[in-house]
């Protein structure tokens, strides 16, 4: 049973171009998501995050939307760029545990 | 600044022999420690954590064990590998803050190849 779920495994963006990639959850108890970066052969590295009172949060090309009702985040890349090629993983939390659970991640590539 | 070590970055091993994988953490005191694995094409799965020495959670009943002798060294064994035990075995940090969820953050991961 999945609690977090990334359902597109790649996606392909042209340069320039926004990406958007998609993360679905099922449990509302999770108050706290991020989104993670990871190169092959590297551990992920964290990107950004959003807490559950917020519906949005930027920090520079990276922005991260929350729709609670939906049980959706999705984080968008404007503009792309061939270096943000990598595998994207979001992550949800509760207060309550204090873990992370992962979704299965998205392969982002961006064509020059 | 925080820093997070792990080695070996790479090992091969032969099913039936022992693992012990091993991750530091620089920089902090009191974390929470952790260790994923990631099977090939497959996302980050949640082994054991930590949230003080010598405490230890398990996620999956599994092959291996895990150990914290010390506030900020995390170690992952096992007895006698299986081939089910290959991939990318990745250490993580956060600040342990009693109610909150905080950013973890990993270290460069090793590659364990069991054949």
């Amino acid at each position: 049973d999945q609690q977090v779920k990334q359902n597109s495994p790649s996606l392909s963006v042209q340069e320039g171009r926004i990406s958007i990639l998609n993360c679905d959850y099922t449990n509302s108890m999770f108050d706290y998501f991020l989104w993670y970066k990871k190169y092959p052969a590297e551990g992920p590295t964290f990107l950004i995050s959003i807490s559950s009172i917020k519906d949005k949060n930027e920090d520079g090309r990276f922005t991260v939307f929350l729709n609670k009702s939906a049980k959706h985040l999705s984080l968008h890349i404007v503009p792309s760029q061939p270096g943000d090629s990598a595998v994207y993983f979001c992550a949800v939390g509760s207060g309550n545990t204090g873990k992370l659970i992962f979704g299965q991640g998205t392969t982002l590539q961006v064509k020059p | 600044s925080q820093t997070i070590h792990q080695w070996p970055a790479t090992l091969v091993q032969p099913v039936g022999s022992p693992l012990s994988l091993e991750c530091t953490v620089e920089g902090t005191s009191n974390p929470n420690l952790y260790w994923y694995r990631q099977a090939a094409g497959r996302g980050l799965q949640l082994l054991f954590y930590s949230v003080g020495i010598g405490q230890i959670s398990s996620e999956v009943p599994q092959n291996l064990s895990a150990s914290r002798p010390q506030d900020r060294q995390f170690i992952l064994s096992s007895k006698k590998l299986l081939l089910s035990d290959s991939g990318f075995y990745l250490c993580a940090w956060s600040l342990g803050t009693s109610g909150i969820v905080n950013e973890q953050f990993f270290g460069p991961g090793t590659r364990l190849t069991v054949l």
